[in-house]
């Protein structure tokens, strides 16, 4: 199994800042990378998907980059609605992995 | 408008099975591959299981096989999941999500809570 891990856990931002998330997988990938946004409560919604291509309605300030085993999660200025969980996923094979997860936090 | 609705979760005792159902709407539902994921009270993101369009590719994963069976109705729009020989770590949200073909969930359900619990 692909082994997906994300850092850091948790952070703590502030509105308007830069946020920078990362995951690795445990085996080369190429860019078989989908990220998720989760609110509490709420269902998972996909933000990015094959590493760096923006899911339709998602804001222009979620970017996504990386190949082979790294992926890293930008979102260039942090707004208030963006305070979430946010985990990576492979879909280079089964079974499909997510990554641990990283709650933003105020 | 993408619409999946859970139902048929609820409180079973250890041992017990539930049968989990995913009424969709607002696309063409056998056009598309479908995934069960949950989630652990307080944890991440697990992927269960996959059934491509016409269920002639189904996978689970390791820590439910044998347990779990997924199928899915193209006529009636539906998405199953039973689950048999439940234990504690079978609790959690349970969701149903569109795959839109490269193993991506695309579109998720508001989900469905399974407690097991004697």
């Amino acid at each position: 199994d692909i082994q997906m891990t994300q850092s850091p856990s948790s952070l703590s931002a502030s509105v308007g800042d830069r946020v920078t998330i990362s995951c690795r997988a445990s085996q080369t990938i190429v860019t078989y990378l989908n990220w998720y946004q989760q609110k509490p409560g709420k269902a998972p919604k996909l933000l990015i998907y094959a590493a760096s291509n923006l899911e339709s309605g998602v804001p222009s300030r979620f970017s996504g980059s990386g190949s082979g085993s790294v992926f890293t999660l930008s979102i260039s200025s942090l707004q208030p609605e963006d305070f979430a969980t946010y985990y990576c996923q492979q879909s280079y094979s089964t079974p499909l992995t997510f990554g641990g997860g990283t709650k933003v936090e105020i | 408008e993408v619409q999946l609705v859970e139902s048929g979760g609820g409180l079973v005792k250890p041992g017990g099975s539930l049968r989990l159902s995913c009424a969709a709407s607002g696309f063409f539902f056998n056009s598309y591959s479908m995934d069960w994921i949950r989630q652990a009270p307080g944890k991440g993101l697990e992927w269960v299981s996959s059934i491509s369009s016409r269920s002639d590719y189904i996978y689970y994963a390791d820590s439910v096989k044998g347990r779990f069976t997924i199928s899915r109705d193209n006529v009636k729009n539906s998405l199953y999941l039973q689950m048999n020989s439940l234990g504690a770590e079978d609790a959690g949200v349970y969701y149903c999500a569109r795959d839109r073909g490269d193993d991506t969930a695309d579109y998720w359900g508001q989900g469905t809570l399974v407690a097991v619990s004697s």
